[in-house]
C-alpha cells in the first residue's frame, strides 16, 4: 500500500492563479480531510469528506473548493490564490470518522 | 469551541533527562492523539488514547489521558537525540456530524548531547 499520497510536493503560485492539490489513498478509507499547517498554529481543518459524493466545510474553508467523485481521490482546489494561503497542506484519511487518521507527506505552497 | 493548548511550546533538554509535555483541552472528548513531526516531514502517529486513565508506552515515550481533568501528558524518559522533533496532541471532537481533529500548537523538542 502506498498509503496517502499528495502531489505536488512544492508549488509556487502568483496571486490570482488557481491550482489543484492532489490527494489519493489506496486503503479504501471513507473519511478524508484537508488541513493546513501554519507556524505556531498546529493544523486546521479546511474541508472534509465522509464518502464519495459527500463533502463539507471545515473551520477555514474560504478560498478552497473540494470534490469527492471516487473513494480514492480528494483534490483541493485554490480558486484565486492569495499570499495568506501560503502554507503547508496535509491530506489525511481514515476508515471511519472515529478511527485514527493517516497523513500524507504534505504540499508546501508559496503564493507571491 | 474546543481549544487545545500545549505547554511548553519549546523545550531544550539534555540527553538522559526526563521531561513531560502537557496537553490541556477545553471541552469533553474521549479520544486524544499524539503525533510526531520531523522538520519538513509529515505527521507520524505515536499514540491513540481512547478512554479515561489510558496509558500507552513506546520506548522512552509514555502518554496518558485524564478525561476528567481534560489533560494528557507525554512523558520522555532518559531522552536521546533521536527524539528531537515537534510533538502535537490532537483532540477528537464531533463537529457538524463528522470527526474533526483539533490540534495543539505543537511542542518543539530539542535534545542536546
Amino acid at each position: 500500500n502506498a498509503g496517502v499520497t499528495q502531489t505536488p510536493k512544492f508549488q509556487v503560485l502568483k496571486t490570482g492563479q488557481s491550482m489543484t492539490l492532489q490527494c489519493a489513498q489506496d486503503m479504501n478509507h471513507e473519511y478524508m480531510s484537508w488541513y493546513r499547517q501554519d507556524p505556531g498554529m498546529g493544523l486546521r481543518l479546511i474541508h472534509y469528506s465522509v464518502g464519495a459524493g459527500i463533502t463539507d466545510q471545515g473551520e477555514v474553508p474560504n478560498g478552497y473548493n473540494v470534490s469527492r467523485s471516487t473513494t480514492e481521490d480528494f483534490p483541493l482546489r485554490l480558486l484565486s490564490a492569495a499570499p495568506s494561503q501560503t502554507s503547508v497542506y496535509f491530506c489525511a484519511s481514515s476508515y471511519d470518522f472515529s478511527y485514527e487518521q493517516y497523513f500524507g507527506p504534505g504540499t508546501r505552497l508559496t503564493v507571491t | 469551541e474546543l481549544k487545545v493548548e500545549q505547554n511548553p511550546l519549546f523545550l531544550s533538554m539534555q540527553e538522559g533527562k526526563n521531561y513531560t509535555i502537557y496537553c490541556n483541552y477545553s471541552t469533553t472528548s474521549d479520544r486524544l492523539y499524539w503525533y510526531r513531526q520531523d522538520p519538513g516531514k509529515s505527521l507520524e502517529s505515536l499514540f491513540v488514547l481512547l478512554s479515561n486513565g489510558a496509558v500507552k508506552q513506546e520506548g522512552r515515550l509514555m502518554a496518558s489521558l485524564d478525561t476528567k481533568a481534560r489533560l494528557s501528558t507525554l512523558h520522555i524518559t532518559a531522552a536521546v537525540h533521536d527524539l528531537s522533533a515537534t510533538y502535537f496532541c490532537a483532540v477528537d471532537t464531533l463537529w457538524q456530524g463528522a470527526q474533526k481533529l483539533v490540534f495543539g500548537q505543537g511542542t518543539r523538542l530539542t535534545i542536546n548531547p
